[in-house]
């Protein structure tokens, strides 16, 4: 079955500090992973897929199929960072489902 | 610009009505989502489209139907609405082949 797993409600840092977002995934097969984020009074949007391998707004995610992991990650927190995000993954077919995780609420404290 | 438009922003019905939610896309794209979205649950998907009259259950369906006779417009039926349907309410698009979803803003439906 699919599941995508945030284990964190919230994180709180302070700017400036290191973020890791936890994401876990189970899917039989070869998954898309994506990092989406809401942003207070904002449409949800997507920030980074996998398979693009690029760093978007500082932000990062390695695809480990071994841990079966794809964690969000940022060097150096900034306030604009804080938000809402979710983890989601989608089969590789055209007529796939793509589901979300629970949610990460991300705070940045000053 | 994408544009993915949920007619209803905010809606409160009584227990036992009919609901109809409509999401309309402008860009053409075949595949279309519904989605509710609640605290500590994240997003969880109720129905899902792939083409015009194609319809497949998400991970809950139940209490909860679909249409899609055009393929810019995906609406979302809430046969007899009960109070555990209160939710945010959010559609999506994507191009087939693609990975990308683009989201409305939603419609907060609250049932009495």
């Amino acid at each position: 079955a699919q599941r995508v797993t945030q284990p964190e409600k919230l994180l709180s840092v302070f700017k400036g500090a290191p973020v890791e977002l936890k994401c876990n995934y189970s899917y039989s097969g070869s998954p898309e992973l994506f990092w989406y984020v809401q942003y207070s009074r904002q449409r949800l949007q997507l920030l980074l897929r996998h398979i693009s391998r690029e760093s978007i707004k500082g932000f990062t995610a390695d695809l480990n199929k071994g841990e079966t992991s794809f964690h969000l990650k940022k060097p150096f927190a900034q306030e604009e960072d804080s938000a809402m995000y979710y983890c989601a993954l989608s089969g590789q077919s055209s007529a796939s489902k793509i589901i979300f995780g629970s949610g990460t609420r991300l705070s940045i404290r000053p | 610009d994408v544009k993915v438009t949920q007619s209803s922003r905010y809606l409160v019905k009584r227990t036992g009505e009919k609901v109809f939610l409509e999401c309309v896309q402008d860009m053409d794209h075949e595949n279309m989502f519904w989605y509710r979205q609640d605290p500590g649950l994240g997003l969880r998907l109720i129905y899902f489209s792939y083409d015009v009259k194609m319809k497949e259950k998400g991970d809950i369906p139940e209490g909860y139907s679909v249409s899609r006779e055009k393929k810019e417009r995906f609406s979302l039926i809430l046969e007899s609405a009960s109070t555990n349907q209160t939710s945010m309410y959010l559609c999506a698009s994507k191009r087939r082949g693609t990975g990308e979803l683009f989201f409305g803003e939603g419609s907060r439906l609250t049932v009495l």
